[in-house]
């Protein structure tokens, strides 16, 4: 069964700074999805971004980047220009690619985000 | 499009009370899911129906059942309350187009239920 590991409970950081939130992930699947998920106050869950595992390249979406590290199983996220509305709770979520069609998300435990004016 | 719609929002129920908490998206998906969200862990996944006409099992099944009642909804039901499934409660919706795998889960704004 798949694990997804955020070690970090509660992460802060000052407005226009940069932050990075970890997730460690264990599988022994060799193509699978990685996503990142942020839950603001509203408790929406918000695609953040995704990565697929074949890909070599780190996905990028604005001011959000992951730094995906296969052979070690990392999957961070790094938000640069941390923006008020960035402050969430944001979880980090597996999905196996075994079963077409027939999935499950695997989330991690989530890291809530502060951020300081 | 409203996207994945919830009802209710919120919900008391005493224990061993029954209720069904409804689930809708106007996206056309072909897969729906049930998570629930508890204090501390990320969600789990209790149910899912891949498409009309089936539903499986997820991680924590135990207490709940299902329904797809069509395309668009997919119902949750609790027949006998307890204190233990106390959380918030989020469906998902997901597109299959044919021959793809299209990867992305979208939620609803997700139901917070007590159990007393």
């Amino acid at each position: 069964a798949q694990t997804v590991t955020q070690s970090q409970p509660e992460m802060s950081v000052q407005e226009a700074e940069t932050v990075t939130l970890s997730c460690t992930y264990d599988t022994s699947e060799s193509d699978y999805y990685l996503f990142w998920y942020k839950q603001p106050p509203s408790r929406q869950m918000i695609l953040v971004i995704r990565q697929e595992a074949y890909k070599q390249q780190n996905a990028t979406e604005n001011r959000f980047s992951v730094n995906f590290q296969k052979a070690a199983k990392s999957f961070s996220l790094k938000i640069s220009d941390s923006q008020l509305g960035d402050a969430a709770m944001y979880f980090c979520a597996y999905r196996s690619l075994s079963n077409f069609g027939n999935e499950k998300l695997t989330f991690g435990t989530g890291t809530r985000l502060t951020i300081i004016p | 499009n409203a996207g994945v719609t919830q009802t209710p929002k919120f919900q008391v129920l005493k224990t061993g009370q029954s209720m069904t908490l409804q689930c809708a998206q106007d996206m056309n998906h072909n897969s729906m899911y049930w998570y629930r969200q508890d204090p501390g862990m990320g969600l789990r996944l209790i149910y899912y129906s891949a498409s009309e006409g089936t539903t499986d099992k997820g991680e924590v099944p135990n207490g709940y059942n299902v329904s797809r009642l069509n395309k668009r909804e997919f119902s949750l039901r609790l027949e006998s309350a307890a204190p233990s499934q106390t959380s918030v409660y989020f469906c998902a919706s997901r597109m299959i187009p044919r021959g793809v795998d299209s990867y992305e889960q979208y939620f609803g704004p997700g139901t917070r239920l007590t159990v007393t």
